[in-house]
């Protein structure tokens, strides 16, 4: 089974502080996605990538960016946490299907709560 | 974009019945997913199911792509049915990704 691993489950970090949210998977996956969800406004695309140093914006990337300096690893930046940035994060990977991919895997999450 | 919406989005059963969830979506995809998010906040994917049926023991879907819907049923549920499902779909055709799009997803409890 395709394992999607993020790095911490809870985290609270302090209002103006540089967040590092890491992500690692472990089938070779193409692409990667983050994710965050809040209670009435659903689960929203922040930034995504299809392959190593690439990088497209999703539907909310404002405050957020992302490195994949490896296939494996996608992590998001919050360069300077604000308290509207507390929320869930979701991590995903998939493969293309005509690569043979059956969907997406996400990891178990990270509560964020900036303080 | 490409809309997805579920029903209903509130669900409240007794043990042992059964139920179906609906995903009915605006445009063609080629990717159509079921999620169940359980209690800590994971996302468990059910089935990957663009087009067709498929069972998993108490659980079946069917995708009708040409119609734009899916179904996720539901049988002799149980309480750690209990959570939110959510349906998601993407439109990408090719390499690459655009990322899921969900629906509000459907909030179902099963009571003892």
């Amino acid at each position: 089974d395709v394992k999607v691993t993020q790095s911490s489950r809870y985290l609270v970090k302090r209002t103006g502080e540089k967040v590092f949210l890491e992500c690692v998977q472990d089938m070779d996956h193409e692409n990667m996605f983050w994710y965050r969800q809040d209670p009435g406004l659903g689960l929203r695309l922040i930034y995504f990538s299809y392959d190593v140093k690439m990088k497209e914006k999703g539907d909310i990337p404002e405050g957020y960016s992302v490195s994949r300096e490896k296939k494996e690893r996608f992590s998001l930046i919050l360069e300077s946490a604000s308290t509207n940035q507390t929320s869930m994060y979701l991590c995903a990977s998939s493969l293309p299907p005509d690569r043979g991919g059956d969907g997406y895997t996400f990891g178990s999450g990270t509560r964020l709560t900036v303080v | 974009g490409i809309q997805v919406e579920q029903s209903p989005p509130d669900l409240i059963l007794q043990e042992g019945a059964n139920s179906t969830l609906r995903c009915n979506f605006s445009d063609s995809v080629n990717n159509l997913q079921w999620f169940h998010q359980n209690p800590w906040g994971q996302l468990i994917n059910l089935f990957y199911i663009p087009s067709g049926t498929k069972q998993n023991g108490r659980l079946s879907a069917t995708t009708v792509a040409t119609e734009r819907y899916s179904l996720l049923y539901i049988s002799s549920s149980q309480t750690t049915d209990s959570g939110v499902y959510f349906c998601a779909v993407e439109q990408r055709w090719g390499g690459g990704a655009d990322g899921l799009t969900f629906g509000k997803g459907t909030h179902l409890i099963i009571q003892p």
